[in-house]
């Protein structure tokens, strides 16, 4: 079964610090991996994808992700947190080419202290 | 251009009665997607919507239905409704369908059933 696992519930971090959330997955054939962002009473904002091609993938908001296929990984990254960032996180798979359904992780809260 | 919008945001509802939600997609976007939130399950898929056909479908009674018009907007139907459905429903539309073209989705609708 295809899954995507967040295995952090909370990331703490000082402003200026780089970031990093994790995420991990499980899917048969090519993963289609996303990351989103929620902040307190608004839906989900897209931040990046990974289809093919380079590992290294940016996106809003100063962030980036890479792709680690023998891993199985797919971390969010940013090399200077800001305050504004502090939210809720999400990385998603989707099943297959020709549909939009997403399969999301648990969430990560990401706190990032002044 | 206007996101995706949908309304009410907010809803009381008592167990036993049935709701409504609507889902307006962005001008031109043909693939809506609902999901359901809640602290417990975390995302989960609920429906798929293209051309108003549906495409996919999650693991939901039978008491959660929807549908799409012509022009694009999506509606969901949730009868009888029991305390658990008190969530946070999410729609989302994109372009087409595929990983290629971003969901971007909604405020949400919160639902509290007492």
């Amino acid at each position: 079964a295809q899954s995507v696992a967040q295995p952090e519930d909370q990331v703490n971090v000082a402003e200026g610090n780089p970031l990093t959330v994790k995420c991990t997955y499980s899917v048969s054939g090519n993963p289609y991996l996303f990351w989103y962002v929620q902040y307190p009473n608004r839906g989900l904002q897209f931040l990046l994808k990974y289809i093919t091609g380079d590992n290294l993938v940016k996106g809003s908001y100063g962030f980036e992700a890479e792709f680690n296929k023998s891993q199985t990984s797919f971390h969010l990254k940013k090399p200077s947190a800001l305050v504004s960032d502090s939210a809720l996180y999400f990385c998603a798979v989707r099943l297959a080419y020709n549909t939009d359904k997403l399969i999301f992780g648990t969430g990560t809260r990401l706190q990032v202290f002044p | 251009k206007a996101g995706v919008t949908q309304t009410p945001r907010y809803l009381i509802k008592t167990r036993g009665q049935q709701v409504t939600l609507s889902c307006s997609p962005i001008s031109g976007h043909r693939s809506v997607s609902w999901y359901q939130q809640t602290p417990g399950q975390g995302l989960q898929f609920l429906f798929e919507y293209f051309s108003e056909t549906q495409r996919n479908k999650g693991n939901f009674p039978g008491r959660f239905s929807g549908r799409q018009f012509s022009n694009s907007r999506s509606e969901m139907n949730v009868s009888t409704l029991e305390l658990g459905d008190s969530a946070l429903y999410l729609c989302a539309s994109s372009l087409g369908q595929g990983p290629n073209y971003e969901q971007y989705f909604g405020p949400g609708t919160r639902l509290t059933v007492t």
